[in-house]
């Protein structure tokens, strides 16, 4: 099964509000990363948090890491129409060469 | 200069043809994959390359032919491909294969349709 689970599968929301997506996973990781996809193209790099942090910001995101349960939340505060897009989590496991990414969650800001 | 570019952005090919697909950084990256992204999933990782070195390679069919001619040029040859390989093919690089450390950067993608 996937190493990254991420909650909820959808999302949607007035402008301004805040957006909350979760992301679970299986095996010890060095890092987690998460990365923003508009439709049909491809990812941009959010923000990067490593196993040995709780919490890091950049802009309006933040992001949180819970080793010991396995978990992460990615935080946009103030979201825009232009945030719409989906978000991925994605796991750098220990020993391993590769990123393993999480379904994702499709985020719909309205306007 | 941040990006990856990839060239073509959508590829429409029979199952007897032979095309490639064709990614290029000029950040000084030494580390270039690979993804195949199907509608609403995650990207999948097909290949790495490290120093020109093909470092992962996750069981892919023979099908997909990957090439690092430089540091900065990667290339994916199809041939004898299948609809259901019809998909987004991303391509990525970073600063170095050391995950504690760098994140990847995304180019467009190439959207390829088998038919």
């Amino acid at each position: 099964s996937q190493q990254g689970e991420e909650d909820p599968q959808a999302l949607s929301i007035q402008e301004g509000e805040n957006a909350t997506m979760n992301c679970s996973y299986k095996t010890s990781i060095n890092n987690l990363q998460w990365y923003r996809q508009n439709s049909g193209r491809g990812l941009v790099h959010l923000i990067l948090i490593r196993s040995n942090e709780r919490e890091k910001h950049s802009g309006r995101l933040r992001v949180t890491l819970d080793t010991s349960k396995k978990s992460s939340s990615l935080l946009i505060t103030a979201s825009r129409a232009a945030d719409t897009a989906s978000y991925f989590c994605a796991t750098a496991i220990q020993g391993a060469q590769k990123l393993v990414f999480g379904q994702g969650t499709r985020l719909t800001i309205n306007p | 200069d941040t990006e990856v570019t990839q060239t073509p952005k959508h590829l429409v090919m029979g199952m007897t043809n032979k095309k490639s697909l064709k990614c290029e950084q000029h950040m000084g990256h030494r580390a270039m994959y690979w993804y195949k992204q199907k509608a609403k999933k995650p990207p999948e990782l097909m290949f790495v390359y490290s120093y020109e070195k093909l470092s992962i390679n996750e069981s892919v069919p023979s099908r997909f032919s990957p090439e690092c001619p430089n540091s900065s040029l990667l290339n994916l040859h199809l041939h004898a491909l299948q609809p259901e390989d019809s998909a987004l093919y991303l391509c990525a690089s970073s600063q170095l294969l050391d995950f504690t450390t760098y994140e990847q950067y995304f180019g467009p993608g190439t959207r390829l349709t088998v038919t």
